[in-house]
Order: structure tokens, then sequence, then C-alpha cells
């Protein structure tokens, strides 16, 4: 399968603990998205990365979240001190082309849950 | 006033019917525009793109209004299969995808 993967596919965590997901893109596209949803909402857009570099963080990106992507491939979320209010399905997409217009792809997701 | 909006639905339809889905956005230097799909508890994928020409792709034909600045989804011929979410979705001169809370449609036999 060469589309976009995620791992966990589901966390359950308390309050207060830090939790971490991994995301990885299609082979060879350089743009890497991470979006939030929550139940009867659209997704909501976190953070972009092209390459290595991180582009754009959205104002829903508090202090106790933080993006990676190391090697310009695989990128890692991290949420610390949980809340409640974090669980949500977590999405990563992928996207390549010359324009950022381009169509994005979409993992699985990580569903977490903060109990 | 939300970025994109979409009639939440739910639609019921008739295998065999025709549905059509309308959503607006706000600003006008959205430039790209989508529709994807949803189904329950899975994460979206691309549908179509839609382009101010209007495209079709089999059953669906989407077509763009930049001057009202609507978007809309018509299925024909709507199957079992069909029954899902619907996410509209435009890109601004930047990166993210903006996404409508989408439209549920519902196909019976």
């Amino acid at each position: 399968d060469t589309g976009v993967s995620q791992d966990p596919r589901h966390k359950i965590t308390k309050r207060g603990q830090n939790v971490t997901f991994r995301c990885d893109p299609i082979s060879e596209h350089n743009r890497l998205y991470w979006y939030r949803q929550t139940l009867g909402q659209g997704p909501e857009f976190l953070t972009y990365f092209q390459n290595e570099a991180q582009l754009e963080k959205s104002r829903l990106l508090s202090d106790r979240f933080s993006a990676e992507r190391p090697k310009g491939s695989f990128s890692t979320l991290e949420i610390q001190r949980t809340e409640q209010g974090d669980s949500a399905m977590y999405l990563c997409a992928s996207s390549s082309g010359p324009s950022v217009e381009e169509a994005q792809y979409f993992g699985p997701g990580t569903r977490l849950l903060v109990l | 006033r939300k970025e994109v909006e979409q009639d939440p639905g739910p639609f019921n339809v008739p295998e065999g019917a025709t549905v059509a889905f309308n959503c607006t956005y706000s600003n006008s230097a959205s430039q790209s525009f989508f529709w994807y799909r949803q189904d329950c508890r899975k994460e979206p994928k691309l549908l179509m793109s839609v382009y101010s020409s209007g495209n079709e792709d089999g059953r669906f034909t989407a077509q763009l209004n930049r001057a009202s600045q609507y978007i809309s989804l018509l299925i024909r011929d709507s199957k079992l299969s069909d029954s899902a979410t619907y996410l509209c979705v435009v890109i601004r001169a930047g990166t993210a995808l903006i996404f409508g809370k989408g439209t549920t449609l519902s196909v019976s036999s």
C-alpha cells in the first residue's frame, strides 16, 4: 500500500499524559499536513511542512502541541499534558506538484480519546 | 460566518435519484476547490476537483460559480454506495484545505 499511513490508529490516554502520533506520507510527496476532526465537523488545519520546514501553524496549535518532520519524510505530532478537549481524530495528509493548491491525500487517522 | 458553508442535510434519497449539494465560500481569494467524500469513521477521500468550466466524472458533475462564490455537486442515478458525507473544500492563497462541515447523503433501496 503506497498511501499515507498513520500510527497508532487508536490511542486512549489519561488526562495529563503525553502522546505522540506518526505519519508516513506518500513516497516523494514533499508537503505534509496535520488536521484535527471532531464529531460532526469537517477537518481543521493544524500545521504544514514543506520538506523538513514547518511553514505554517494554525492558532489551534497551542503550545502543548509540537510537530516535526526531521528528515523531510515521516512526521510526528506530539501533544503534551493532554486535556479531554484534545479528544479527536488526528488526520495527516500529503501532496506534491508544482503548486500548493494541489489536492491532498489523507491517511486513515489516529483516533485519540483522553479520559 | 464560517468560511465554507454547506447544508448538513441529511439528504435521504431512493436509488436512482438525482441529488444536488451546494456550498458557499466567503473568501473571494479562494483559488482551488474540491469535493471530498468521507465514509463513517474513515478519512476524507478526494472525489473531484472543481473548475470554473465545470467538470464531470461519470455520474458526478461539479460546478464553480466564482461570481456568486458557490460550488455545487450533482450526483445522478444514485447508488447505495454513494451514501456518505460530502465535504466541500477550498484553498485560499495559502496551503491549508478549508473544509465545510459536510453534507450527509443516505441512499436507500
